[in-house]
């Protein structure tokens, strides 16, 4: 199937710096790739839809200044966690949708963000 | 509040028992979606059903989509081991605003070996 990396895998930062996590699809590419944020042994949410080429969609309550989404190649989406304060840890996952098929969003393996 | 609900929440079961869980949208899918999600890891692709009233099978698994395109499920017969984890239903639903795309509250399954 298809993969989807991202990078870095953990990271811890202190309060107050940005912290920018990339996703990337590594043999296919994906006009359209979704931030979700995930809290221990909670569901998926949904952060933002990012359209290569054009600005991202925020959900509702996702503030867009403070998660900053970068979709500047068909294969690579960015997201900037700026002035990260603590209530940011969380585990960030980005996926990707095949332009072939557009029917199968694939997973990348996660951040895993810590803010002292 | 939740737009995708799912249940149960957690599931403990005997290694060999069936299971199931059950998806309910607030409002009628386009399609719906299934993921695993295994402890500690990311979530992966099951299966997408996109008619009202479809049933897939895979192996120990089934999948079935309401007829109403609301409500969704997955059975799995014989457990194992290797089926623990968090399963979530998701699917866009279509807004005023345009399609939303919700992930399910999710179950977690543990199997007892």
């Amino acid at each position: 199937g298809a993969v989807v990396s991202q990078h870095p895998s953990r990271v811890i930062c202190k309060s107050g710096t940005s912290v920018k996590i990339e996703c990337r699809s590594l043999d296919f590419q994906a006009t359209t790739m979704f931030w979700y944020r995930q809290f221990p042994k909670q569901s998926l949410m949904l952060m933002a839809t990012s359209n290569e080429g054009s600005k991202a969609t925020y959900e509702q309550g996702v503030e867009k200044d403070k998660f900053l989404i970068n979709h500047a190649s068909l294969t690579l989406s960015t997201l900037t966690v700026t002035s990260a304060h603590p209530e940011d840890s969380s585990f960030y996952i980005c996926s990707a949708y095949d332009r072939d098929t557009q029917e199968t969003q694939y997973f990348g393996p996660g951040t895993r963000l810590l803010v002292l | 509040g939740q737009q995708v609900m799912q249940i149960p929440q957690y599931q403990h079961v005997q290694e060999g028992e069936d299971f199931t869980t059950y998806c309910n949208s607030s409002t009628t899918l386009s399609n719906i979606q299934w993921y695993k999600q295994r402890p500690g890891g990311h979530p992966g692709f099951l299966i997408q059903l996109v008619k009202s009233g479809e049933v897939k099978k895979q192996k120990r698994l089934t999948f079935q989509f309401g007829e109403a395109k609301k409500n969704s499920s997955l059975h799995i017969t014989a457990t194992q081991t290797t089926d623990v984890g968090t399963y979530f239903c998701a699917g866009p639903q279509l807004l005023n605003t345009g399609n939303q795309f919700y992930f399910g509250t999710g179950t977690s399954l543990t199997v007892i070996p």
